[in-house]
């Protein structure tokens, strides 16, 4: 299937620090999906990104969808210990039929 | 209450031995699909169901069967098990017309031995 790539896999941040995570795709992109799977949890839908350039805020999250629709992030502005979890983005294929998702990164918010 | 209920949510099992993991959804949504969940590897789709009857493959669906006969559910058939299906399974389901945001089901972890 067509890969997004998701960087970083792991990240370890202070309580009350930034944390950013990125996905990259070779090809545009339709749209892009963030889920987060918190431990011991199933994905849970965070929001979808249509358009170039957009950006979206819920609370402490924002979510950028790339000029080129080829990238997209996810930033915690002030981390809390409910973000710990693995956060994952997915690209629609196939007429929205096919998902990809990325392979996650996993945040850990040391209080 | 909205759900995706599957069914075992853990199974240990041996190779070779037929297995069936129930997937049902009660929102009325029309699109189905599986996930495999392995670390460092995320969450692959094996197949996918756009409406009854009406299946295909994903990313990896080598030694997985799957039937849609009714809207509601989609079971995951393995008919000859190998440990290398050892995972976390998903299951999960979307209206196609509200931004085909997936629901999750809880997920089953199986061991095949």
């Amino acid at each position: 299937g067509q890969q997004v790539m998701q960087i970083p896999q792991y990240q370890h941040v202070q309580e009350g620090e930034d944390f950013t995570t990125y996905c990259n795709s070779s090809t545009t992109l339709s749209n892009i999906q963030w889920y987060k799977q918190r431990p011991g949890g199933h994905p849970v839908f965070l929001i979808q990104l249509v358009k170039s350039g957009e950006v979206k805020k819920q609370k402490r999250l924002t979510f950028q969808f790339g000029e080129a629709k080829k990238n997209s992030s996810l930033h915690i502005t002030a981390t809390q210990t409910t973000d710990v979890g693995t956060y994952f983005c997915a690209r629609p294929s196939g007429g929205y039929q096919k998902v990809t998702f990325g392979i996650g990164t996993k945040l850990q918010v040391i209080p | 209450e909205a759900q995706v209920t599957q069914n075992p949510r853990y199974l240990i099992t041996v190779t070779g031995k037929k297995l069936t993991v129930t997937c049902s959804q009660n929102m009325n949504h029309e699109y189905m699909s599986w996930y495999r969940q392995d670390p460092g590897l995320g969450l692959r789709q094996i197949y996918y169901s756009m409406n009854v009857e009406v299946t295909d493959k994903g990313d990896v669906p080598e030694g997985y069967k799957v039937s849609r006969k009714e809207k509601r559910n989609f079971p995951l058939i393995l008919e000859s098990p190998s440990p290398n299906q050892t995972s976390l399974y998903f299951c999960a389901s979307s209206d196609g017309r509200l931004l085909y945001e997936q629901y999750f089901g809880p997920g089953t972890r199986l061991t095949v031995t």
